[in-house]
């Protein structure tokens, strides 16, 4: 039941931006968007998040929509350590839950 | 160094048998969470605690039981009744109560039937 739609993979050539789309069409006017990647066999790291405005950190940035239909995460140049699976995640909390609600990721390939 | 740590790195249950697998942060946050990942999918929820001595079932509960006696540990336990444990167990933590703040995870266990 995830709530956000990426692709499968994608490459990108080290020293460039890598751009990582994301679609989240139901999210809700409370609910914020997270960005984590995971290398194999490790815990997922977290990036950044936001709820509407664009937001940058040290180690990415983040453009939200403004319908907050879809968002953009940016590493603005790829090392080669960047290599790893990438989620767009919304996170669901109500009265009852609280939880990440993940997808299948993007696999980010940086090739030399 | 402030963070997760989750133990032991790999695990191996035999049929019929009770594991335990050990989260400890030292971050002083309030709520935890279990989430379980197969291979090539996402991560699934299976318990989480808000506070000590409370915890709510997530999407995949069965199978498993928790505690939460202290702030910083949260141990899960994968019972006999799970009938396919072999899996990536992550653990994460995060502050509660404060709209947007991230759970940041551990490095996971990984558990497999012998």
């Amino acid at each position: 039941d995830a709530k956000t739609t990426q692709p499968t993979s994608m490459d990108c050539a080290e020293g460039r931006a890598a751009n990582l789309p994301c679609n989240h069409s139901t999210i809700s006017g409370n609910e914020y968007v997270y960005w984590y990647r995971q290398i194999h066999s490790q815990g997922p790291q977290y990036i950044i998040h936001g709820l509407k405005n664009n937001e940058t950190n040290e180690m990415a940035s983040l453009i939200i929509t403004e319908d907050r239909k879809s968002s953009t995460l940016i590493l603005p140049h790829a090392t080669l350590r960047d290599t790893a699976v990438y989620y767009c995640i919304v996170r669901l909390r109500s009265y009852n839950t609280d939880k990440l609600i993940f997808g299948t990721g993007t696999r980010l390939q940086v090739f030399p | 160094d402030g963070g997760i740590t989750q133990s032991p790195k790999y695990l191996f249950r035999k049929e019929g048998q009770n594991v335990t697998l050990s989260c400890e942060q030292n971050l002083n946050h309030d709520a935890m969470y279990w989430y379980r990942q197969d291979p090539g999918q996402g991560l699934r929820l299976i318990y989480y605690s808000q506070i000590v001595n409370d915890f709510q079932k997530g999407d995949i509960a069965e199978g498993y039981s928790v505690s939460r006696e202290k702030k910083e540990s949260f141990p899960l336990t994968v019972t006999s009744a799970q009938k396919n444990p072999t899996a990536f167990y992550l653990c994460a933590s995060s502050w509660a109560g404060l709209p947007g703040q991230p759970q940041h995870f551990g490095d996971g266990t990984r558990l497999s039937i012998l």
